[in-house]
């Protein structure tokens, strides 16, 4: 059973064309992540929520926003999608069980700009 | 310095052989450190979290050495479903954020 569940898991958006994506979990996690990854990079953390405190990374551009409207749900908002933020959107969850967080990921969404 | 480092390879090995991926960290007060397996165009899966007397999976062996603040996987007994990029992967002092290394890839050959 998919415990991390990402839709779409395929997003085609014009630039400049709002576009979310969501992520939901069976889990019942109380941290959830955003990453970004790129052909042939590693995943880079965008933002992440412990409950309901927000924590941006210092280097994650304006033009991304998230929400969390409750445990099981993420919402990733790209406010104006430039071409240069195709890539593979990864959501992931994780809680503190003895003492380390060990991070379960979605399927991805993977958004296509044109 | 990158704060996770590993060798991306590419590794190829033929099927049988033993591989060995490491890794080097640069925040002291890391706590946690976990081998991650990532196919092509799919998400990471965790693979194992890698404890400090070194703990292991079947063919798969993880070690960990905070003084050298260096990790290793060991995948013993190659067979082609291994190929994948294997990331290394260790949390922000003691904190739920984690870093990611770039990878290190194999390619298990008949």
């Amino acid at each position: 059973d998919a415990m991390v569940i990402q839709n779409p898991r395929y997003q085609v958006t014009q630039f400049g064309k709002p576009v979310t994506l969501s992520c939901s979990q069976t889990l019942n996690h109380n941290v959830m992540y955003w990453y970004q990854q790129k052909s042939s990079q590693a995943p880079k953390l965008l933002f992440h929520y412990y409950d309901k405190d927000f924590n941006n990374e210092a280097d994650t551009p304006d033009n991304f926003q998230s929400r969390r409207p409750n445990t099981s749900f993420c919402f990733l908002d790209i406010r104006s999608p430039g071409l240069g933020d195709a890539a593979m959107y990864l959501c992931a969850t994780s809680t503190r069980t003895s003492g380390i967080y060990e991070q379960y990921f979605g399927p991805g969404t993977r958004l296509t700009v044109t | 310095r990158k704060e996770v480092e590993q060798d991306p390879g590419p590794f190829n090995v033929p099927e049988g052989a033993t591989v060995a991926f490491n890794c080097t960290y640069s925040n002291s007060a890391s706590q946690s450190f976990f081998w991650y397996r990532q196919d092509c165009r799919k998400e990471p899966k965790l693979l194992m979290s890698v404890y400090s007397s070194g703990n292991e999976d079947g063919r798969f062996t993880a070690q960990l050495n905070r003084a050298s603040q260096y990790i290793s996987l060991l995948i013993r007994d190659s067979k082609l479903s291994d190929s994948a990029t294997y990331l290394c992967v260790v949390n922000q002092g003691n904190t739920g954020k984690l870093i990611f290394g770039q990878g290190t890839t194999l390619q298990v050959k008949p």
